[in-house]
């Protein structure tokens, strides 16, 4: 049982470049998110999803787009990267049925992103 | 977007310490509140999840309690040990899927 897992761990992009970050989870979890940490700022969500085929924004979500095509996994992409998306982003999954966040989430390991 | 404060942003104790901190958050359409622990180099893990007005939770030597009416929950670590060095979130939620994490208190326990 592996959990959340993200590839990469590391990239480092030019600005304009685009990348795909892709977190799978074992779980069986209805919902998935996609968050990014920055010094001071916390964590910030960028865009969920509450089931397979479905997906909605979040707090930041301009610069991103995302696909839930299968329900173990989530992917995070940036079109057209830019340095203010210089962060660390974090994949999380829960269980939900409701969609009241009555239920713990858990979270990858991180992917550590530079815009230069 | 939820304006949620945790008080203090930082806190230096020694081993063997007791001590709480604070999160803030606006009582108006709750669902759940939870905390979260995250050392540094790994990800955040869940410590507890609240729903109800006078919960109270407990792990080990840390407990939370939790009052939705005036929108605040504590965070309690008896006995510190080096080991609860680490940043602790507090996220509200509401009742729309989402969390809003506050900036968290940033721990440290002292030998």
């Amino acid at each position: 049982n592996a959990g959340v897992t993200q590839t990469p761990k590391f990239r480092v992009l030019k600005t304009g470049q685009s990348m795909t970050l892709l977190c799978a989870q074992d779980m069986n979890h209805e919902y998935m998110y996609w968050y990014r940490q920055d010094p001071g700022m916390g964590l910030r969500l960028i865009h969920y999803s509450v089931g397979e085929g479905t997906t909605a924004k979040g707090e930041v979500p301009d610069g991103y787009n995302v696909s839930r095509l299968k329900k173990q996994n989530f992917l995070l992409g940036l079109e057209s990267a830019a340095p203010s998306q210089t962060s660390v982003y974090f994949c999380a999954s829960s269980y939900g049925t409701s969609g009241d966040p009555v239920y713990e989430q858990y979270f990858g390991p991180g992917t550590r992103l530079t815009v230069t | 977007i939820l304006n949620v404060e945790q008080s203090p942003q930082s806190l230096h104790v020694q081993e063997g310490d007791s001590t709480n901190f604070t999160c803030s958050f606006p009582s108006s359409n709750f669902y759940a509140l939870h905390w979260y622990r995250w050392e540094t180099a790994k990800s955040p893990e869940a410590l507890f999840v609240m729903t109800l007005n006078g919960d109270e939770k407990k792990k080990g030597r840390i407990s939370a309690t939790l009052n939705t009416k005036e929108g605040y929950s504590y965070l309690y670590i008896k006995g510190s040990q080096p080991e609860d060095s680490a940043t602790y979130l507090c996220a509200p939620g509401g009742s729309n899927y989402k969390l809003t994490f506050g900036k968290g208190t940033l721990l440290t326990v002292n030998p």
